[in-house]
This record gives C-alpha cells, sequence and structure tokens, in this order.
C-alpha cells in the first residue's frame, strides 16, 4: 500500500523568509502523482502545486516550487517570500497512475507564520 | 460559477442513528469522493464513484454507504452512527481519471454523542 510521510507536524517561518516542507512517500509505481494542498483555518482545501513521476524538472508555481527526488521517493514544498496568507494547514497526497483517482494523504504540516 | 457544496456545514447526532451528509457538484464531475479528516491522519478516503451507479470502497469504508443516482449528488449515510465517526467529511469531484486535481467542498464537521 501507498503511504504518504510528513515528519514535521508544525513549522514556523519569518515573513519574507523561505521555508521548506518535507513529504516522503512509499511506493511500488513508476507512474504516480504528487501533490501539495494547503488548508486554511476556513478549512477549504486549496490545490498549491502538483507534479507527475515521470517529469524530472521540478514543478513551480509562482513563490511555490517543489524538490522531487524520484529515487529517494522525496517531494518537498519550499515557499519563497513566505506571506501572512501562507499559514495553513499543508497535505502532500499521491495519486498513482493516470487512471487511479485513489488519493493518499500525509497528516499534514501546520505552518504559523511570523510578522 | 460551477461549485461543489456540502450540507450541512455542522451537525450533532447520537449514536445509532442514521445520518445522510449531502454532496452536490455543478461541473458535471464523472469522479466523486467522500474522505474524513482526523488530527494525526490527514484525509483519509472513504467511497468513491466514478460516474452513475459505479461506487467503490476506499481506505476506511466500514460503516458507510453511498449511491451515485445521478452525476450531481453523492451522499454518503452512516447507518448506525459511532463516536468514532465524529469527525470532519470532505466531498471532491474530478473531471476524470487523467492527471486532474481534485476540487473539494468545504467540509461538514460531524458530531456523534
Amino acid at each position: 500500500a501507498q503511504t504518504v510521510t510528513q515528519s514535521q507536524p508544525e513549522m514556523s517561518v519569518q515573513e519574507a523568509e523561505t521555508v521548506t516542507l518535507s513529504c516522503t512517500y512509499d511506493t511500488s509505481e513508476s507512474d504516480y502523482y504528487l501533490f501539495w494542498y494547503k488548508q486554511p483555518p476556513s478549512r477549504q482545501m486549496i490545490l498549491v502545486i502538483r507534479q507527475e513521476a515521470y517529469k524530472q524538472q521540478n514543478a513551480t508555481e509562482n513563490r511555490f516550487s517543489v524538490n522531487f527526488q524520484k529515487a529517494a521517493k522525496s517531494f518537498s514544498l519550499k515557499i519563497s517570500d513566505s506571506q501572512l496568507g501562507d499559514a495553513a494547514m499543508y497535505f502532500c497526497a499521491y495519486r498513482r497512475g493516470i487512471n487511479n483517482n485513489d488519493m493518499r494523504f500525509g497528516a499534514g504540516t501546520r505552518l504559523t507564520v511570523k510578522p | 460559477d460551477a461549485e461543489i457544496t456540502q450540507s450541512p456545514r455542522h451537525k450533532i447526532t447520537e449514536t445509532g442513528r442514521q445520518v445522510t451528509l449531502a454532496c452536490h457538484q455543478t461541473w458535471n464531475h464523472n469522479n466523486m469522493f467522500w474522505y474524513r479528516q482526523d488530527l494525526g491522519h490527514g484525509l483519509r478516503l472513504i467511497h468513491y464513484s466514478y460516474g452513475v451507479h459505479d461506487t467503490n470502497k476506499g481506505e476506511v469504508s466500514d460503516g458507510y454507504s453511498v449511491s451515485r443516482s445521478n452525476t450531481e449528488d453523492l451522499p454518503l449515510t452512516l447507518e448506525s452512527a459511532a463516536s468514532s465517526q465524529t469527525s470532519v467529511y470532505f466531498c471532491a469531484s474530478s473531471p476524470d481519471r487523467g492527471l486532474n486535481e481534485q476540487y473539494f467542498g468545504p467540509g461538514t464537521r460531524l458530531t456523534v454523542t
């Protein structure tokens, strides 16, 4: 079974600084997709960034980027120039294959942004 | 604008009662999902559907059931609510089995006393 591990229950960053959230996953598949979702206090789940496993290039979305290390099964999220609005729970998620919608989520990392 | 809604947003019920949580999406997505969110576990898949009359069990399906009679709705039923089912429940949908993301509803907080 696929598992997703987020080893940092809580993280803190100073406004305008950079923070990296860790995620590792366990799979024997070669075709899969990885996601980072943000959940602010409103509870709404918002997609931050996604990565296809077959792509070597790391995904980037404005201030958000990932460091995808396929051999190490690692998928970390880097937030640059942190803003107060980035404070939220962040979930890493794994989905096996293009024809499968069964997503597995990590336990989450609570990010605090200090002014 | 298309959206996905859940009702009720908050529900308190007693042990042993049947409870149904509603999920409605206006995107015309084929795929719909139910998750529960608990501290320390992230989101765990309960049931999912790839289309009308199709339903599948997820990781934590015991004590839950779903039915899909149309594209827009996937109600989640707790046949006999238990205190262990106190949780926040999220519904999600996605357009097909491709690499598209899942779109989540706002969640329903269910308390079983």
